[in-house]
C-alpha cells in the first residue's frame, strides 16, 4: 500500500482560477511534507514543504498542513499556463532522507 | 554551482543486454538516491545512500538492478538483465546531510531508457 495518496489524479482550472491539490499519508511516522512540480518532459524540482501544523505562503502558492489527519494541501491562486505540470507529494520521517512520493495531480491550466 | 548530472540522457538497449547508468551529485551532498518513473507506477525508490553507503536497495528491484557508489562524486545503477518493462525513465537525486535538517532532494535530468 502505499504511503501517500494524492487526489485528484487531474485537475483543469481556468486561467486566473484557483487550484486546490490534496495530499494524505497512511504511515503516522511521517512529519514532514513535501510539493514538488515536474513539467513535462523535466525532472522534479521542490515547490514547498511544511511540517508545521498551519499554512505557509510563497506568492501565489499555500500550502496547509494539518498534523492530526496527516493531510496536507497546495492552493495555486490566478494559475498560469505556465502551472501546467505534474504536482508530486512528498513524505518523509525525522532523520531519515527518504521521500514516500505520491502519484501526482496533473494540473491542466486553460488559456 | 553544477546541479546532478546523469549520463547518457537516452539509452535503447536490446532485452538481456546489461546496462549502465551514471549520476554525477550536487558537490558537497551526502545523500544519493535513485528512482524510477513510470506513467503507471509513477517514483520507485531504486536504491538509497548515505555518505556512500546503502541504506536502501528497494527490496522488489533487487534481483536485477545493482546501484554502486563508487566514490562520493559518482554512483551507477546496473540493470542486467534488461528486459522491456524496464522501459522507464530513471532519475538520480542527491541532498545534503540530513544534519542540515530535512533536506531537499535535487534530481538530474533523467535517463529515458527504451528497451526493446
Amino acid at each position: 500500500q502505499q504511503k501517500v495518496q494524492q487526489s485528484p489524479e487531474s485537475l483543469i482550472v481556468p486561467e486566473g482560477g484557483m487550484a486546490s491539490l490534496n495530499c494524505t499519508s497512511s504511515d503516522r511516522n511521517v512529519d514532514y511534507f513535501w510539493w514538488y512540480r515536474q513539467h513535462s518532459g523535466k525532472s522534479p524540482k521542490m515547490l514547498m514543504s511544511i511540517f508545521s501544523n498551519g499554512e505557509k505562503e510563497e506568492g501565489r502558492f499555500t500550502v496547509h498542513l494539518n498534523k492530526a489527519s496527516l493531510h496536507t494541501s497546495l492552493h495555486i491562486r490566478d494559475s498560469q499556463p505556465s502551472d501546467s505540470a505534474l504536482y508530486l507529494c512528498a513524505a518523509s520521517m525525522s532523520n531519515y532522507n527518504v521521500l514516500y512520493f505520491g502519484s501526482g495531480t496533473k494540473l491542466t491550466v486553460e488559456p | 554551482d553544477a546541479g546532478v548530472t546523469q549520463t547518457p540522457r537516452h539509452e535503447v538497449a536490446e532485452k538481456g543486454q546489461t546496462i549502465i547508468l551514471k549520476c554525477e551529485p550536487v558537490s558537497g551532498h551526502n545523500d544519493l538516491f535513485w528512482y524510477r518513473q513510470t506513467k503507471i507506477q509513477g517514483l520507485e525508490l531504486l536504491s538509497y545512500f548515505r555518505s556512500k553507503s546503502l541504506m536502501e536497495d528497494g527490496g522488489a528491484f533487487k534481483d536485477r538492478f545493482k546501484a554502486e557508489m563508487l566514490n562520493s562524486s559518482f554512483s551507477t545503477l546496473k540493470i542486467q538483465p534488461t528486459e522491456p518493462k524496464d522501459s522507464a525513465v530513471y532519475l538520480c537525486a542527491s541532498s545534503p546531510d540530513w544534519g542540515v535538517n530535512y533536506a531537499e532532494q535535487f534530481f538530474g535530468p533523467g535517463t529515458r531508457l527504451t528497451v526493446l
